[in-house]
């Protein structure tokens, strides 16, 4: 297995609701990342987990939670977002979990907050 | 970091080679070039990286020149399925964890 997978592929939620998006890989990659893309900008980091433990936020809001549950599944909790929290979330993964820019990317879920 | 410039677009004629420039003048000399590119509404896709040899793998070459200042990633036959959003990002090989910062990237757009 080759390949990053992220559900749901699209999610739209309401401010009040609580959703969570998927992360999996079967690579043994030892890093895996969260990401922000809003529309026609670069993707944006947000987390980056490292043998199953948090070392980078990148200053997120607390109604964005991350967890690692194993080194194959990364869950991104979503609770209270705001409408400019809409966007494309990527999940990424790479070999080694420190010093490695090869990172292999989902196809995204995009969030729609109504 | 250094930073990179990327021409903002770009167009490639189906079956030429299509080569995309980059230029990093402030490049140290442990940094390393990563290309990735963006398929409108997909995830980006890694596609190659050198520090200052010449690279090829299945997917593109990468040419970086000898004073590290610039480097092109040529695709060499280049397909409607291209085109996208090319990334160019300079990183330290062995620093801190491994966060890609994106800048604005060339859009190439491949024409029959």
């Amino acid at each position: 297995d080759t390949e990053v997978t992220q559900t749901p592929k699209h999610l739209v939620m309401g401010m009040t609701n609580k959703k969570s998006l998927k992360c999996e890989q079967h690579m043994g990659h030892r890093a895996m990342y969260w990401y922000k893309q809003k529309a026609k900008k670069p993707p944006e980091l947000m987390f980056v987990y490292s043998y199953e433990k948090l070392s980078i936020n990148e200053s997120v809001p607390s109604r964005f939670s991350p967890e690692c549950p194993n080194s194959s599944l990364l869950n991104l909790h979503l609770h209270a977002l705001q409408p400019e929290d809409s966007a494309l979330y990527l999940c990424a993964s790479s070999p080694r979990a420190k010093g490695s820019y090869e990172q292999y990317f989902g196809p995204g879920t995009r969030l729609t907050v109504t | 970091d250094a930073k990179t410039t990327q021409p903002t677009s770009m167009d490639c004629a189906e079956g030429r080679a299509a080569n995309l420039p980059c230029n990093h003048s402030t490049i140290s000399g442990n940094e390393y070039v990563y290309w990735y590119r963006q398929i409108h509404s997909q995830g980006p896709q890694y596609i190659i990286h050198g520090l200052k040899n010449n690279e090829t793998n299945e997917m593109a070459s990468l040419i970086i020149t000898e004073d590290r200042k610039s480097s092109t990633l040529i695709l060499p036959h280049a397909t409607l399925r291209d085109t996208a959003v090319y990334y160019c990002i300079v990183r330290v090989e062995w620093g801190s964890q491994g966060n890609l910062i994106f800048g604005k990237g060339t859009k190439l757009s491949v024409k029959p």
